[in-house]
């Protein structure tokens, strides 16, 4: 079974620029999560999605990111204007459903740095 | 509000000798508990999970953590180390109330080096 793939892996752009993430989760898998890991910081959680809906997105930062599930499937988070203190890696995650005990499957993250 | 603490940011321990890494966490209910590995340049990789029932759980790579609902913890052990255990290790949890949203909290992580 294939894992959860995220593209790209690095990205370096200068404050003020946009950047956007791609990610494909598991087949099947409902219910999508975005996190952010900043370095020496366990992940925090961005957004998730339930198909192609909004469940959380409490902790989102609205006035520069904003993500996008269509079709239910892959997702795309963007970043505009990128601050320098959004330097980080970007981490999807998928699960079968959104069952509280279900574990999440994470993919290898997108490092981005921020100049 | 929930949170994690993982009290050791670094942990050492000999080849073949016994390992712990240290949890505790604090939700308004009943938890559910998580143990992630996460090598260099790769994502999170889930070890083990407790639900419920009982308090030791086993999981992957001979990994097995224990569940106290009296001290909040979920300690991470392992009877043997290997060097190739050395990883940042993180604990999260999730609060088994509330509705569709269910993100986990994580603690900020414990580098295991495991000296050959």
């Amino acid at each position: 079974e294939a894992g959860v793939a995220q593209s790209p892996r690095y990205k370096i752009i200068e404050k003020r620029q946009s950047v956007a993430f791609w990610c494909n989760p598991i087949s099947g898998h409902a219910t999508l999560y975005w996190y952010q890991q900043i370095l020496g910081q366990g992940p925090k959680l961005l957004i998730q999605f339930q198909n192609n809906g909004v469940v959380d997105d409490s902790q989102l930062p609205k006035d520069r990111f904003s993500a996008e599930r269509l079709k239910g499937v892959d997702s795309t988070l963007k970043i505009q204007p990128a601050k320098l203190e959004d330097s980080a890696v970007y981490l999807c995650a998928s699960s079968l459903s959104s069952g509280r005990e279900r574990a999440q499957y994470f993919g290898p993250g997108t490092r981005l740095l921020v100049l | 509000a929930q949170s994690v603490a993982q009290p050791e940011d670094q942990v050492n321990v000999a080849e073949g000798n016994p390992l712990t890494v240290k949890c505790t966490y604090s939700v308004s209910g009943n938890p559910y508990l998580f143990w992630y590995v996460q090598y260099p340049n790769r994502g999170l990789q889930f070890l083990l999970k407790y639900i419920t029932g009982d308090n030791l759980v086993k999981g992957s790579y001979g990994f097995e953590a224990e569940f106290n609902k009296s001290q909040t913890s979920f300690h991470l052990k392992k009877p043997s180390a290997l060097v190739s255990d050395s990883a940042l290790y993180f604990c999260a949890v999730r609060d088994k109330s509330g509705g569709g949203a269910d993100g986990l909290t994580f603690g900020k992580g414990t580098h295991l080096i495991i000296q050959p």
